[in-house]
């Protein structure tokens, strides 16, 4: 069965420092790997996807995530931070287990951002 | 933006009554999925739709039921509302589940705050 777990649940950075956001995955199979953001009283917005095309994905705002097989990990990246960034960040991971593509969310990791 | 609309947006309801939460989707997208979220649980998925009356449980269904009578239309229904159904709920999308070995990514609806007294 597939799994996910985010490493923090909190994360508290200065504007203009780097941001790392960790998630670990589990799953038997060749997984597909989403990190999507909230921002407060939101829906969910996609931020980045990786589905075996590239190991280091690129996504909207200047995130990106780097696919890391052997250490089953698929950690959120940013080289500096906007106030803009405070928001919910959640990593899911979906793969064919159990004949079923049914997504796995964590459960958030809160992105504080001082100024 | 994907267009899904959720109705209400908000809403107080007393416990023992029941509650229908209606998605709305214009994407003509095949899958759609009712979420509740909660402080340390992340989005936990109650119901999932393949097509039009096709749906199947998630995770915390007990307390919840679905249908799907068009493919724009999904409706959540708490058939008698208890306090520990207070939460957030969100409708998602999706084109579909997979392609070939890859999973398609989820649109979210704007949420509906519901509170159960």
């Amino acid at each position: 069965a597939q799994s996910v777990t985010q490493l923090d649940s909190h994360v508290s950075v200065s504007e203009g420092t780097p941001v790392l956001l960790r998630c670990n995955y589990s799953s038997s199979y060749s997984p597909s790997l989403f990190w999507y953001v909230q921002h407060p009283n939101k829906g969910l917005q996609l931020l980045l996807k990786y589905t075996s095309a590239a190991t280091l994905v690129k996504g909207i705002n200047g995130f990106e995530a780097e696919f890391k097989k052997s250490e089953t990990s698929f950690h959120l990246t940013k080289p500096s931070a906007h106030m803009s960034d405070a928001a919910e960040y959640f990593c899911v991971v979906s793969d064919r287990g159990g004949g079923s593509y049914i997504p796995t969310f964590g459960r958030g990791t809160s992105l504080i951002v001082h100024p | 933006d994907a267009g899904i609309t959720q109705s209400p947006r908000h809403k107080v309801t007393e416990t023992g009554t029941p509650v229908t939460l209606r998605c709305h989707q214009t994407e003509n997208h095949r899958y759609m999925y009712w979420y509740r979220q909660d402080p340390g649980h992340g989005l936990r998925l109650i119901h999932y739709s393949y097509g039009v009356k096709d749906t199947d449980k998630g995770e915390v269904s007990d307390g919840y039921s679905v249908s799907r009578s068009k493919t724009e239309d999904f409706l959540l229904t708490l058939e008698s509302a208890t306090s520990s159904q207070t939460s957030v709920y969100f409708c998602a999308i999706s084109e579909d589940l997979a392609g070939v070995g890859v999973s398609y990514e989820q649109y979210f609806g704007p949420g509906t705050r519901l509170t159960v007294t």
